[in-house]
């Protein structure tokens, strides 16, 4: 399969802590995009890096690509209840399909 | 208000009627796609559309039909031939297919009685 599969399939932390979810890829990409869904609704886009970068920032979101190990990690500072959601990582390949794997359900407690 | 529209939001289909799902967009974007997400599952490309009277299957296209008569819109027909059809469907939309981020519809809920 060339799904990308996420680690862990589900987080659970307090308000405040950091999130950090990882995922893996085995085909070679053109960049790597990280999607957030609500429960019941549709993807939202939250970041997208190219395959020449290795970190990026977006707010509270920092996301890191290591093409040599076709892996990506998602970091949520300072998370909040509201961040409760399933983060999908979607690598695009070279030709131009998303792979998505099956998501980090994420859970922030109040 | 921009952006990309699903209906219904619910749908129930007896064994053996075809279904048709509408996604419209008005984001004046080329590419349209549909996906298939079952529970706790990633999204499976279904079809998609680079521009328009042009269509691609994805990986799991048998049992479904699209079409793409307007830029706006790439309804999908689910068919009987659709063996296991209760699904979550989304359709999504990008500036165009391939290296940018793609902009998703609320979803409908197909669900076979």
């Amino acid at each position: 399969s060339q799904q990308g599969e996420e680690d862990p399939q589900a987080l659970s932390i307090q308000e405040g802590e950091n999130a950090t979810m990882n995922c893996s890829y085995k085909t070679s990409i053109n960049n790597l995009q990280w999607y957030r869904q609500n429960s019941g609704r549709g993807l939202v886009h939250l970041i997208l890096i190219r395959s020449n970068e290795r970190e990026k920032h977006s707010g509270r979101l920092r996301v890191t690509l290591d093409t040599s190990k076709k892996s990506s990690s998602l970091l949520i500072t300072a998370s909040r209840a509201a961040d409760t959601a399933s983060y999908f990582c979607a690598p695009l390949d070279q030709g131009g399909k998303l792979i998505f794997g099956q998501g980090t359900e994420l859970s922030v407690k109040p | 208000d921009g952006g990309i529209t699903q209906s219904p939001k619910y749908l129930f289909r007896k064994e053996g009627q075809n279904v048709t799902l509408s996604c419209e967009q008005n984001l004046n974007h080329d590419a349209m796609y549909w996906y298939r997400q079952d529970p706790g599952q990633g999204l499976r490309l279904i079809y998609y559309s680079q521009i328009v009277n042009d269509f691609q299957k994805g990986d799991i296209a048998e049992g479904y039909s699209v079409s793409r008569e307007k830029k706006e819109s790439f309804p999908l027909t689910v068919t009987s031939a659709q063996k296991n059809p209760t699904a979550f469907y989304l359709c999504a939309s990008s500036i165009e297919r391939g290296y940018n981020e793609q902009f998703f519809g609320p979803g409908t809920r197909l669900t076979v009685l």
